[in-house]
């Protein structure tokens, strides 16, 4: 099976608050991490990355966290926007990266208005 | 700046025919990763590759699939004899592989259609 998975399937948020997508992988070996936006129709869209040796990182209203003792890593998105309704994956690099990027099973994020 | 090409964006295939999926790489990349979504799933891996060179294929069905990536000219992915379960959408990604941490930037897909 797939060394990352999703705990929910889908996410509804209201507008305005923050959303937290989780993730679970099993391949202590991986040490590089990314999170990718798939809208409708489209390829996904790079996000944020990690590496092994950081726990978080920041970006334009997105954060993303990695626990490494229980194999587990997070996006929060601030201030969520109707434009962030998508398909959100984590994904993680075999081998130190740009190689063979393993993708979980996606969460889908609706954003109430 | 372009970023990675894929045509056709839609393919419509019968049982048993080819099918031909093009890939142009984001100008000044070399690492071309070819990519298989079925509905309500994630991505899943198929084939690295780098020109003229096959790195990875470990994602690739044994038989009726092959990948390409020319020294001149976009990838190639090729599936003979399609069946239905080949439907599908195919992503391709690209990097620029110079160093240990490459981003993939990914084409908008190609749509297949088996009937």
């Amino acid at each position: 099976g797939e060394n990352v998975g999703l705990h929910l399937p889908t996410l509804s948020v209201q507008e305005g608050d923050n959303s937290i997508i989780n993730c679970a992988y099993s391949n202590s070996a991986s040490d590089y991490f990314i999170w990718y936006k798939q809208e409708s129709g489209k390829g996904p869209q790079f996000i944020i990355d990690i590496r092994s040796n950081m726990d978080k990182r920041q970006g334009q209203r997105v954060t993303v966290l990695l626990n490494k003792t229980v194999k587990h890593l997070s996006l929060q998105i601030a201030a969520t926007q109707p434009g962030d309704s998508a398909v959100y994956f984590c994904a993680e690099n075999e081998e130190g990266g740009g190689f063979k990027t393993i993708f979980g099973a996606g969460t889908r994020l609706f954003v109430k208005a | 700046n372009a970023g990675v090409m894929q045509n056709p964006r839609h393919l419509v295939r019968r049982r048993g025919q080819e099918a031909r999926l093009r890939c142009s790489p984001m100008k000044g990349h070399s690492h071309v990763y070819w990519y298989r979504q079925l509905p309500e799933e994630g991505l899943k891996f198929m084939v690295y590759l780098q020109k003229e060179n096959i790195i990875d294929e470990s994602g690739m069905p044994k038989e009726r699939f092959s990948a390409e990536f020319p020294k001149e000219g976009p990838s190639i992915l090729r599936i003979q004899q399609v069946v239905r379960g080949d439907s599908a959408a195919y992503f391709c990604a690209s990097s620029p592989g110079l160093a240990d941490y490459n981003e993939q930037f990914f084409g908008p897909g190609t749509r297949l259609t088996v009937l």
